[in-house]
């Protein structure tokens, strides 16, 4: 069965960048779409951002669009999320999952990678 | 507020059966596969049902149907556990993101 693993996440001041990682293992990375879902403290999911095999199509959530860049690395399995001019509230779980293609839902996912946003 | 509405908190006792909901509109719920995904204590969240699949290691007392722009997720004979927090998702092709509800907390009495 495939495994997805995040890295890359950590504390961080406000205004800071991070990059998280997503690398695949066991599975054909390059069969599936990808996703970046976060979830803050006590509340639910939210949607970050959507990514194709060959990246093509890439879609973000409109409050994030312009601060997070997702792209990916077939070559090497990896997903990554860039993140910049982070606030408060961007301090999340951020969890990667596959999908079959972009607008189809989530299905294997990673553990996820604590960001925590903090003066 | 989500755009995909689920009840806050559905409950149930042992072998009973239980439907949790998710509501949307034409251009998402109506026109996409929905995701439902299972977290327990906030721990990654687990995929429970896509579109009309069961993935592997999913108890088939679990089940799916969809009604115009409403989403359903029920569990037959409830076990102790299945608790957890339940959220549905779908893509929307208006706003071309991906919507997620805002979870139900089922609890197994």
């Amino acid at each position: 069965e495939g495994q997805l693993v995040e890295s890359g996440g950590g504390l961080v001041k406000p205004g800071g960048s991070l990059r998280l990682s997503c690398v695949a293992s066991g599975l054909k990375f390059d069969d599936y779409a990808m996703n970046w879902v976060r979830q803050a403290p006590g509340k639910g999911l939210e949607w970050v951002a959507s990514i194709s095999v060959r990246s093509d199509y890439i879609f973000y959530a409109d409050s994030l669009k312009g601060r997070f860049t997702i792209s990916r690395d077939n070559s090497k399995k990896t997903l990554y999320l860039d993140l910049s001019n982070l606030r408060v509230d961007d301090t999340a779980f951020y969890y990667c999952a596959t999908s079959e293609a972009v607008r189809r839902p989530p299905d294997s996912w990673g553990q996820g990678s604590l960001v925590s946003v903090t003066s | 507020q989500s755009a995909l509405t689920q009840e806050a908190s559905v409950s149930g006792t042992v072998g009973q059966k239980v439907t949790l909901s998710c509501t949307g509109s034409s251009t998402n719920i109506g026109s996409y596969f929905v995701g439902w995904y299972r977290q327990v204590s906030h721990g990654p969240p687990r995929t429970v049902m896509l579109g009309n699949s069961l993935p592997s290691g999913i108890p088939d007392r679990f089940s799916v149907s969809k009604s115009g722009t409403t989403a359903s997720l029920t569990i037959s004979g409830l076990q102790p556990e299945d608790e957890g927090d339940y959220y549905c998702s779908s893509w929307d092709h208006s706003l071309e993101t991906r919507l997620f509800g805002g979870g139900t907390r089922l609890t197994v009495l």
